[in-house]
């Protein structure tokens, strides 16, 4: 079984700047999560699709931050215009439903905002 | 709303010596309490879980943890460290009462030495 694929896996730039992440979660998952992992601390819950519609975004910082799951398949979350304190490894995770099922982890994206 | 500590920032063993993590949780439900573990530049990797039923919960790679609730800790324990054992570990929580958000701790560092 393939597991969540996330790209790209590395992305530099420049405050201010715009970024995009791409997330193709596990076939038949109806559960997308987006997590940030700042260095030393454990992931936070940015927004949870399920399907094409979103369950929680009470942690995206909407001024900036946006995320859609077209089709209710691949996902992409984006940066706009992205801060210092956006550096961080951007976490895609999916599961069969929302309650007691495990979540599945993409290797996720480590972005550096200089 | 609900809560994960885990204690100590890291913990060190020597390989063949008993491995316990600590984890605390808050949660104004009953709670749905999960184990993770990262390895470098890896997403994470789900361990085990604990819904209902047996308070000893046997996982993956020998682990195993156990649900307390009069303490709320979910400590994860392995009776016999291996070098290849040392990675991050995270303790996650959901509650039925909070839409089922998965909530992450901070993280333990373990170091087995071989």
């Amino acid at each position: 079984e393939a597991g969540v694929a996330q790209s790209p896996r590395y992305k530099i730039i420049e405050k201010r700047q715009s970024v995009a992440f791409w997330c193709n979660p596990i076939s038949g998952h109806a559960t997308l999560y987006w997590y940030q992992q700042i260095l030393g601390q454990g992931p936070k819950l940015l927004i949870q699709f399920q399907n094409n519609g979103v369950v929680d975004d009470s942690q995206l910082p909407k001024d900036r931050f946006s995320a859609e799951r077209l089709k209710g398949v691949d996902s992409t979350l984006k940066i706009q215009p992205a801060k210092l304190e956006d550096s961080a490894v951007y976490l895609c995770a999916s599961s069969l439903g929302q309650e007691n099922n495990e979540q599945f982890f993409g290797p996720g994206t480590r972005l550096t905002v200089l | 709303a609900q809560s994960v500590a885990q204690p100590e920032d890291q913990v060190n063993v020597a390989e063949g010596n008993p491995l316990t993590v600590k984890c605390t949780y808050s949660v104004s439900g009953n709670p749905y309490l999960f184990w993770y573990v990262q390895y470098p530049n890896r997403g994470l990797q789900f361990l085990l879980k604990y819904i209902t039923g047996d308070n000893l919960v046997k996982g993956s790679y020998g682990f195993e943890a156990e649900f307390n609730k009069s303490q709320t800790s979910f400590h994860l324990k392995k009776p016999s460290a291996l070098v290849s054992d040392s990675a991050l570990y995270f303790c996650a929580v959901r509650d039925r009462s909070d839409d089922y958000k998965l909530s992450f701790g901070a993280g333990t560092t373990v170091t087995v030495r071989a």
